[in-house]
């Protein structure tokens, strides 16, 4: 079983407001990453950390920054948040060998009105 | 760039049926396949992961196949559940990268 864990869960939010997607995870694991999931579509990389202090941009443009300055953490920020960007929001992590399974969080699902 | 297609995007089965999902992929320079479930509105569990030196994986009444050199990969789920219902995943590795397929919604009748 995968410590990771996300919250909110569930966010409702207005146009143009600052919010911060938590993602913590206990198992010591120095890759951790954000992906983006519309409904019933693919999931697509947004950012990647390969430990702290490091954060990159994935294959997916995405508005949004990540900073990795704990090990456990990898908070997600959006600085102005618009109905463009709901969309579910999934954090995963990984021992760091490239031939390791990705654990997943829970998602945060995200709606902007 | 590396893209992945699963067949098909939805397969409804009654009870106890075996069935086979597929994913292919077109860069075989892979690390290895990972194939996922998603229940809905959920995060993804993974269910087996194939390295690229390995042939299949099994777990259970789950078995997953990988030809890299044509570029596919197979699940196979054995006498299927109601509970088995879900959408699922494959992903190919390469490097510490993910690209994700888009998903088979499976529904097994009771």
């Amino acid at each position: 079983e995968a410590d990771i864990y996300q919250t909110p869960r569930y966010l409702v939010i207005g146009t143009g407001k600052k919010i911060t997607l938590e993602c913590s995870q206990t198992m010591g694991h120095d890759k951790m990453y954000w992906y983006q999931q519309d409904p019933g579509m693919e999931l697509h990389l947004i950012h990647y950390s390969y430990g702290v202090n490091s954060t990159e941009k994935g294959d997916l443009s995405s508005e949004s920054t990540v900073s990795r300055i704990r090990t456990e953490h990898f908070p997600l920020t959006l600085e102005s948040a618009r109905p463009s960007h709901t969309s579910q929001y999934l954090c995963a992590s990984s021992e760091g060998r490239t031939t390791d399974t990705q654990y997943f969080g829970p998602g945060t699902r995200l709606t902007v009105l | 760039k590396q893209e992945v297609t699963q067949i098909p995007a939805a397969l409804s089965v009654p009870e106890g049926e075996n069935l086979v999902l597929n994913c292919s992929f077109t860069d075989s320079a892979i690390y290895n396949l990972q194939w996922f479930r998603q229940d809905p509105g959920k995060g993804l569990t993974s269910l087996l992961l194939i390295q690229s030196s390995q042939r299949e994986q099994t777990s259970g009444r789950l078995n997953a196949s990988l030809d890299k050199s044509s570029g596919r990969s197979t699940l196979y789920i054995a006498a299927s559940q109601p509970g088995d219902s879900a959408t699922y995943l494959c992903a190919v590795g390469a490097g510490n990268m993910l690209t994700f397929g888009g998903g088979t919604r499976l529904m097994v009748k009771p």
